[in-house]
């Protein structure tokens, strides 16, 4: 237990479905992240959330909505998916501004989109 | 362009010292090196970091060279659950220049042999 908990671990969903990924943080971090590892590539950052404002989007499809009630939480939206979108799917919070320590990053959630 | 230079893979006997390079021959004055690892299908893990002196925690130790294009971690006595994507990556301080994100790279990957 890293501190930051993802779920669900694992989730399979068709393309027309609507799911959300959640992520929790209990270090009292003011920024969090998301991720996508997708197979034999390397980590590519989605979004970033200061304070709950989203200060990044890295060019995604806004079939990922991204939401921020607070600075514990946060949840990824999903709807209409494609194959290509199964990957690893990773939070991860920071204390931006803090000692330059790095980031803590969840387990992940591992999405198939039949 | 890459910050970081890492060899795609290497192998470690148990046991026995493992010794990870890393070149990022363009740091800045003001760039921290981050070490990270991934062990398979997890989230990424902190190890260590520096800026110009050398640093030991209980995970590993940081050695970087005077003129800071090079750097190696080292994991004293490798066991088999060592064996994970290792990850070099520079970034700015964020205490004096804002939070920079994150980067990763495509890592080493360390596999140690019994």
């Amino acid at each position: 237990e890293t501190g930051v908990t993802q779920t669900p671990r694992h989730l399979v969903m068709g393309m027309t479905n609507k799911k959300s990924l959640k992520c929790e943080q209990h270090l009292g971090h003011n920024a969090m992240y998301w991720y996508k590892q997708s197979a034999k590539k390397p980590l590519e950052l989605m979004f970033v959330y200061n304070f709950k404002e989203q200060t990044e989007n890295n060019s995604v499809p806004s079939r990922f909505s991204p939401e921020c009630p607070n600075s514990s939480h946060l949840f990824l939206h999903l709807h209409t998916l494609q194959p290509e979108d199964s990957a690893l799917y990773l939070c991860a919070s920071s204390q931006d501004g803090g000692e330059p320590y790095g980031y803590t990053f969840g387990s992940g959630t591992r999405l198939t989109v039949v | 362009d890459a910050k970081t230079t890492q060899p795609p893979s290497m192998d470690c006997a148990e046991g026995r010292a493992a010794n990870l390079p890393c070149n990022h021959s363009t740091i800045s004055g003001n760039e921290y090196v981050y070490w990270y690892r991934q062990i398979h299908s997890q989230g990424p893990q902190y190890i260590i970091h520096g800026l110009k002196n050398n640093e030991t925690n209980e995970m590993a130790s940081l050695i970087i060279t005077e003129d800071r294009k090079s750097s190696t971690l080292i994991l004293p006595h490798a066991t088999l659950r060592d064996t994970a994507v290792y990850y070099c990556i520079v970034r700015v301080d964020i205490s004096n220049f804002g939070n920079e994100k994150l980067t990763f790279g495509t890592g080493t990957r360390l596999t140690i042999i019994p």
